[in-house]
C-alpha cells in the first residue's frame, strides 16, 4: 500500500487569504485526487491531479478557486483561494495504487477552519 | 452519473454481535469497483474491503465481509463479533474501471456505535 503524508495537517485562516497543501507518497503512483469533506458529511471529489498536464476539475469545483500543481509522479498540492467560512473542510489527498488499479489510499487529511 | 446510497444515517451493536450495513448504488456500466471505507474519529480514511463487479465471489477480509448482489445493485457489509475498535463512520464507494483514472463516489456515511 501507498503511505501519504499532507502537510499541514490543520490550519486556521483568514478570511481572504489562500492555503497551500502538500500531499507526498512514499512511491511513484500515476493517479493522484483530492477530496473535500464538509463537517459531518460525506467526502466529495474535487479534481484529478495529472502529472504534466492541467487538473481535471469536477462539477462545482474551478481552477481559479482550487488550483492544484502535480510536478511530479510522488507529490502535489491543493491550494484553496481567497478562502471563506465555507470552504472550512477536511481537505484529503488520495492514490491509485495496487497492480489492478483497485486499490485507493487517503492521507491522514487537513483540517481547515477558516473565521 | 453514479450514485451511492447508504440509508441508515445510525447503526448501533452490542459488542461481539454481528451488524450488516446497507448500501446501494446506480451505475450503466458493466464493470466497476466497490469499496467500503472506515473513518474513525481520527479522520483517516482506511480501506476496510474491496469488490470488483466481474467477481461473483463475495470479498472477505477477517471479520469484514460483503453481500454483493449484482442485479440489485446492493453491497452490503456484514461485521462479526464487532469489537469497541470498529466503532467509526462507515462509507460505501463506487469506482468505474477507467483505469484507475476515475475518483470515487461515496455515499453519506452510516455511523457505527458499538455498545459494551
Amino acid at each position: 500500500s501507498a503511505v501519504i503524508s499532507q502537510k499541514p495537517s490543520r490550519d486556521i485562516c483568514q478570511r481572504g487569504t489562500s492555503l497551500t497543501i502538500q500531499c507526498q507518497v512514499d512511491s511513484q503512483v500515476t493517479m493522484m485526487f483530492w477530496y473535500r469533506q464538509q463537517p459531518g458529511q460525506s467526502l466529495t471529489l474535487i479534481a484529478t491531479a495529472n502529472q504534466g498536464s492541467e487538473a481535471t476539475y469536477e462539477s462545482g469545483f474551478v481552477i481559479d478557486k482550487f488550483p492544484i500543481s502535480r510536478p511530479n509522479l510522488t507529490f502535489s498540492t491543493l491550494t484553496v483561494s481567497n478562502m471563506s467560512p465555507e470552504d472550512s473542510s477536511i481537505y484529503l489527498c488520495s492514490v491509485v495504487s495496487g497492480s489492478l488499479y483497485n486499490e485507493q489510499f487517503f492521507g491522514p487529511g487537513t483540517r481547515l477552519t477558516v473565521l | 452519473a453514479q450514485t451511492v446510497t447508504q440509508s441508515q444515517p445510525e447503526m448501533s451493536v452490542q459488542e461481539a454481535e454481528t451488524v450488516t450495513l446497507s448500501c446501494t448504488y446506480d451505475t450503466s456500466e458493466s464493470d466497476y469497483y466497490l469499496f467500503w471505507y472506515k473513518q474513525p474519529p481520527s479522520r483517516q480514511m482506511i480501506l476496510v474491503i474491496r469488490q470488483e463487479a466481474y467477481k461473483q465471489q463475495n470479498a472477505t477480509e477477517n471479520r469484514f465481509s460483503v453481500n454483493f448482489q449484482k442485479a440489485a445493485k446492493s453491497f452490503s457489509l456484514k461485521i462479526s463479533d464487532s469489537q469497541l475498535g470498529d466503532a467509526a463512520m462507515y462509507f460505501c464507494a463506487y469506482r468505474d474501471p477507467g483505469g484507475g483514472a476515475d475518483g470515487l463516489t461515496f455515499g453519506k456515511g452510516t455511523h457505527l456505535i458499538i455498545q459494551p
